[in-house]
């Protein structure tokens, strides 16, 4: 199956810092979605993005399909960023799987 | 709030408790998913309901039985579980389209304990 490989694996900031959060994975995606788990275990949808660039609010994300790898931007970080956040892809073909990577353990201090 | 419920949140069972955890969404898609997520593990697929007919069963002990009566309920039957099976069991909806699935959208979950 597809892998999927986020960096790095945990992540420390000082509140106002920005960050970069990546996701490799291994195979052509139909769908590339980015959650944030926040500590009750709720995924909160932040971007769904198979291909190009969005942004919302602090929050940025970045898919070169061509490359196969995804980017997280994270700026001027507020304590409430903390969790986990994951990727997680829908290989070419492979309908209505999505396949997770082991997610990024984000804490902003204050 | 994702337009996705679950119920319960929490759960307690003994190894010879037979439950069911309840999935609702409330988002108009037309297909459900069950996700398990133990510690320090990424989140696994169980099982793939699209147009209320499984599609897709990640080889998951028998143990664990699904039920979708219509596209916007979702049941995950629990009997004789095991301790290693205490995890975050968590539901997701989205519609089904070509070439795959679109955005899938998520519920609170429901933590399982397993005595």
């Amino acid at each position: 199956g597809i892998q999927v490989e986020q960096s790095p694996p945990d992540l420390i900031l000082q509140e106002g810092a920005n960050s970069t959060l990546r996701c490799n994975f291994s195979d052509s995606v139909n769908n590339l979605q980015w959650f944030h788990q926040n500590p009750w275990g709720q995924l909160i949808n932040l971007f769904y993005i198979p291909s190009g660039t969005k942004q919302n609010g602090r929050l940025s994300a970045t898919t070169v399909a061509t490359e196969r790898y995804s980017l997280l931007y994270i700026s001027s970080s507020q304590t409430t960023d903390s969790g986990v956040y994951f990727c997680a892809v829908e290989r070419a073909g492979a309908n209505s799987k999505l396949t997770f990577g082991k997610g990024i353990t984000l804490s902003v201090r204050p | 709030e994702t337009g996705v419920t679950q119920t319960p949140r929490h759960l307690v069972m003994g190894m010879t408790n037979k439950k069911s955890l309840k999935c609702e969404q409330h988002l108009g898609h037309n297909a459900m998913y069950w996700y398990k997520q133990s510690a320090k593990k990424p989140l696994e697929l169980m099982f793939v309901y699209s147009l209320e007919e499984r599609v897709e069963n990640n080889s998951v002990p028998s143990r664990f039985s699904p039920e979708c009566p219509n596209s916007s309920h979702l049941f995950l039957h629990l009997h004789t579980l095991q301790p290693e099976d205490s995890a975050l069991y968590l539901c997701a909806s989205s519609q089904e389209g070509y070439p795959g699935a679109y955005e899938q959208y998520f519920g609170p979950g429901t933590r399982l304990t397993v005595t």
